[in-house]
């Protein structure tokens, strides 16, 4: 099946800085992204949705200014997490949406996930 | 608000088979139900899907009640690397929504 990376897979960062995470799909276009954000020992929970050429969009209690997302190109996201917190310590994990489904049986392609710990 | 509801946890033995039940009797016509599962510090893994017919791939088997208010999911030969959180998501968009999940621990 197609392939999304995510990089960096896990990343430590001092409280203030930003945070930058990519999210590739290597062999297919991608004009939907998605964002979850998963704590531990508790689910998936959708941030945004990411539309290549527009601006994205975010799930109802997702800060837009702190969260920011671009999708410049059809095989590539960004999620950049401005001014990081310890609260913000957590897996981010990135889809992409298949171009072709259903004519494929997966829907959706999920990235590897960033653990995200922020001192 | 909660498309579907799994038991939170289950115990299953290596080689034998593994049957995770999933409720979703608010289910409409066009959706779908999927099933990924999760393991630990893991992006999701796709498992299977159907409508309303029951699927068979290499992973496993998705049998869906006539009425498609529920589904059972099998693995049929359960290994230790089985061992993840099961979702059980129905949707008919691409913005999947997870549930808690049941959590299946493949004993030797």
């Amino acid at each position: 099946g197609a392939v999304v990376s995510q990089h960096p897979s896990w990343v430590i960062c001092k409280s203030g800085t930003s945070v930058k995470i990519e999210c590739r799909s290597l062999d297919f276009q991608a004009t939907t992204m998605f964002w979850y954000r998963q704590f531990p020992k508790q689910s998936l929970m959708l941030m945004a949705t990411s539309n290549e050429g527009s601006k994205a969009t975010y799930e109802q209690g997702v800060e837009k200014d702190k969260f920011l997302i671009n999708h410049a190109s059809l095989t590539l996201s960004t999620l950049t997490v401005t001014s990081a917190h310890p609260e913000d310590s957590s897996f981010y994990i990135c889809s992409a949406r298949d171009p072709i489904f259903p004519e494929t049986n997966e829907k959706l392609f999920f990235g590897s996930g960033t653990q995200l710990s922020v001192l | 608000d909660a498309k579907t509801t799994q038991p939170p946890s289950m115990d299953c033995a290596e080689g034998r088979a593994a049957n995770l039940p999933c409720n979703h009797s608010t289910i409409s016509g066009n959706e779908y139900v999927y099933w990924y599962r999760q393991i630990h510090s893991q992006g999701p893994q796709y498992i299977i899907h159907g409508l309303k017919n029951n699927e068979t791939n290499e992973m496993a088997s998705l049998i869906i009640t006539e009425d498609r208010k529920s589904s059972t999911l099998i693995l049929p030969h359960a290994t230790l690397r089985d061992t993840a959180v099961y979702y059980c998501i129905v949707d008919n968009d691409y913005k999947l929504s997870f549930g808690a999940g049941t959590t299946v621990t493949v004993r030797a």
